[in-house]
């Protein structure tokens, strides 16, 4: 059973536009929320977290929210760029855990 | 900054092989993972070690074994290379929140 779920295996977005890449999740012990991106023939790097405490994490264009009631996070990237093209995989961890729980990814198409 | 270190960008091997990828990090990390990436998949967890000679079954284990004899190498073995494991594998390690993911290895199984 999928515990991180990211519904959308691909979306496409005009550059300059804003992307919103969705997860949900299913354990309510979840404490800390991860974005990785990812290029082709490369391995996954960090984007941007957010802990259970919090509800919005923004680091430049790169904004992730939580609803906690929703068990929903989203990661908002404004403006779109041509770099941005990827695949971003959703991340969940629980206390104690030291395993992290993907999602399947979404690919992200920006388009010119 | 860590680094994760994948011995090999791209390999390819024939059915049957017994196949090692390497994976040495520079950071003294004490977790390490093996995950392999496969299209509409995602991430899936293959073996995880906390510790030298230690080691924990993730998802998928089946056809794979794996070696923690120095806290910094962490190898994966398939036993008998089948076709259906050709994939993207990628080994990462963390200290706490976040992982840290070497650049891969594309395997292609002939």
């Amino acid at each position: 059973d999928q515990q991180v779920k990211q519904n959308s295996p691909s979306l496409s977005v005009q550059e300059g536009r804003i992307s919103i890449l969705n997860c949900d999740y299913t354990n309510s012990m979840f404490d800390y929320f991860l974005w990785y991106k990812k290029y082709p023939a490369e391995g996954p790097t960090f984007l941007i977290s957010i802990s259970s405490i919090k509800d919005k994490n923004e680091d430049g264009r790169f904004t992730v929210f939580l609803n906690k009631s929703a068990k929903h996070l989203s990661l908002h990237i404004v403006p779109s760029q041509p770099g941005d093209s990827a695949v971003y995989f959703c991340a969940a961890r629980a206390p104690a855990w030291d395993k992290i729980i993907f999602g399947k990814g979404t690919r992200l198409h920006i388009l010119p | 900054d860590v680094k994760v270190t994948q011995s090999s960008r791209y390999l390819v091997k024939r059915t049957g092989e017994k196949v090692f990828l390497e994976c040495v990090q520079d950071m003294d990390h004490e977790n390490m993972f093996w995950y392999r990436q496969d299209p509409g998949l995602g991430l899936r967890l293959i073996y995880f070690s906390y510790d030298v000679k230690m080691k924990e079954k993730g998802d998928i284990p089946e056809g794979y074994s794996v070696s923690r004899e120095k806290k910094e190498r962490f190898s994966l073995i398939l036993e008998s290379a089948s076709t259906n494991q050709t994939s993207m594998y990628l080994c990462a390690t963390t200290s706490g929140f976040g992982y840290t993911f070497g650049s891969g290895t594309r395997l292609t199984v002939v």
